[in-house]
């Protein structure tokens, strides 16, 4: 269980064109999503927080308007790198919120494999 | 401010012995503790996570032990097998708040 799906997992673009990454909750609903994007040999970086139904939560320095964040539904939230740029380029990451009444595991975080942009 | 600190950046250890991992944590409000695992191009995957009522959770080879004292966590893993060679990042929350992670720690378990 708490099985977490991206798509794509690789991605090759154009400067200028946006990419749409899916994240999906395969086998419990997430109310909460997180997308972090990380560099080479660095730690994830928390991008934004994603609610269901509402607006997402971006962290200090991320451009609401170059991630744009949609939660749509309890199993699936998308980011979409709006005028991509050969600096976005990276591994983007998502997850979602365990399910309730594991033992608390509603607080552990459940990852996507990620998705690998490339911007040319 | 680095919240959760991880400040072995890699560990190599032989198969069979003992890995142990460590993270130190300054917000005495974390109150729930979290240890991933990543490979290369992947997402992490959960290991094993424990409570801050508690001072050790064990889930077969894996056990994380608590000392909210010390703010100090740390992971063992025995007996180490050479597929547990990833990264290994501990993380920090309060509840309803975001992850806070550490660094991450290499391990390479030699056979």
């Amino acid at each position: 269980g708490a099985v977490v799906s991206q798509h794509p997992s690789r991605v090759i673009c154009k400067s200028g064109t946006s990419v749409k990454i899916e994240c999906r909750s395969l086998d419990f609903q997430a109310t909460t999503m997180f997308w972090y994007r990380q560099f080479p040999k660095q730690s994830l970086m928390l991008m934004a927080t994603s609610n269901e139904g509402s607006k997402a939560t971006y962290e200090q320095g991320v451009e609401k308007d170059k991630f744009l964040i949609n939660h749509a539904s309890l199993t699936l939230s998308t980011l979409t790198v709006t005028s991509a740029h050969p600096e976005d380029s990276s591994f983007y990451i998502c997850s979602a919120r365990g399910p309730l009444g594991r033992g608390g595991l509603q607080e552990t975080q459940y990852f996507g494999p990620g998705t690998r942009l490339l911007v040319l | 401010d680095q919240q959760v600190k991880q400040n072995s950046p890699s560990l190599s250890v032989q198969e069979g012995r003992i890995s142990i991992l460590n993270c130190d944590y300054t917000n005495s409000m974390f109150d729930y503790f979290l240890w991933y695992k990543k490979y290369p191009a992947e997402g992490p995957t959960f290991l094993i996570s424990i409570s801050s009522i508690k001072d050790k959770n064990e889930d077969g080879r894996f056990t994380v032990f608590l000392n909210k004292s010390a703010k100090h966590l740390s992971l063992h893993i025995v007996p180490s097998q050479p597929g547990d060679s990833a990264v290994y990042f501990c993380a920090a929350t309060r509840y309803g708040n975001k992850l806070v992670f550490g660094a991450g720690t290499i391990l390479r378990v030699k056979s």
